[in-house]
């Protein structure tokens, strides 16, 4: 399969505990973006990478959230300290290049912080 | 600024019967990119289409067409025949230029019945 990856695809945490994701993008693609999916909303950008640089972020990126793609391959999403509210389902996709270039979406990691 | 509208929140349909899920769009840009994704119960966006703002023809693929008609900002998706397999919720999502995101609507949930 060379689709994008991600896990776990499911993590149930407590509040105030630290979660961190993986995401493994297409392997041809340079792109790599996360986004934010709660119940009964389309997904929400969250930020993009092009190879390794972290080339945009959303104002719902709080500082509590962190994005890495060391390599420009895979790239993992971090949350610290989480809140109830950050449960959600978290969306990687990846794609060729920008500018309306199609991304293809993981099958997502769900979160639930009790 | 971006907007996408999908006024249909739910839509229920017997099996055999053609529907047809709307999205309106806004954008103050001259060249975009709409989509429509699929997102089965399993989570993961399945891409179904991209069009450019240039090109207004309505493209047909099996049972699904899309009609775009940038006169009335419109990008509606057909499905002929539905099948239960088409059980779903379908987001349309719109990529301005040089944007990195796409910009979802809120999704249509359509439910066919046996």
């Amino acid at each position: 399969d060379t689709g994008v990856s991600q896990d776990p695809r499911h993590k149930i945490t407590k509040r105030g505990q630290n979660v961190t994701f993986r995401c493994d993008p297409i392997s041809e693609h340079n792109r790599l973006y996360w986004y934010r999916q709660t119940l009964g909303q389309g997904p929400e950008f969250l930020t993009y990478f092009q190879n390794e640089a972290q080339l945009e972020k959303s104002r719902l990126l709080s500082d509590r959230f962190s994005a890495e793609r060391p390599k420009g391959s895979f790239s993992t999403l971090e949350i610290q300290r989480t809140e109830q509210g950050d449960s959600a389902m978290y969306l990687c996709a990846s794609s060729p290049e920008s500018g309306g270039e199609t991304q293809y979406f993981g099958p997502g990691t769900r979160l639930l912080v009790l | 600024a971006q907007k996408v509208t999908q006024a249909q929140t739910e839509i229920s349909v017997v099996e055999k019967e053609d529907v047809t899920l709307d999205c309106v769009y806004e954008t103050r840009d001259t060249t975009y990119y709409l989509f429509w994704y699929k997102q089965p119960p399993s989570g993961e966006l399945v891409f179904l289409i991209r069009r450019n703002s240039f090109d207004e023809q309505n493209e047909i693929s099996g049972r699904y067409s899309w009609n775009f008609q940038k006169s009335t900002s419109s990008f509606n998706f057909t499905i002929t025949a539905s099948q239960v397999v088409d059980s779903a919720v379908y987001f349309c999502a719109l990529s301005e230029t040089g944007a990195n995101n796409l910009f979802f609507g809120t999704g249509t949930r359509l439910t066919v019945i046996p």
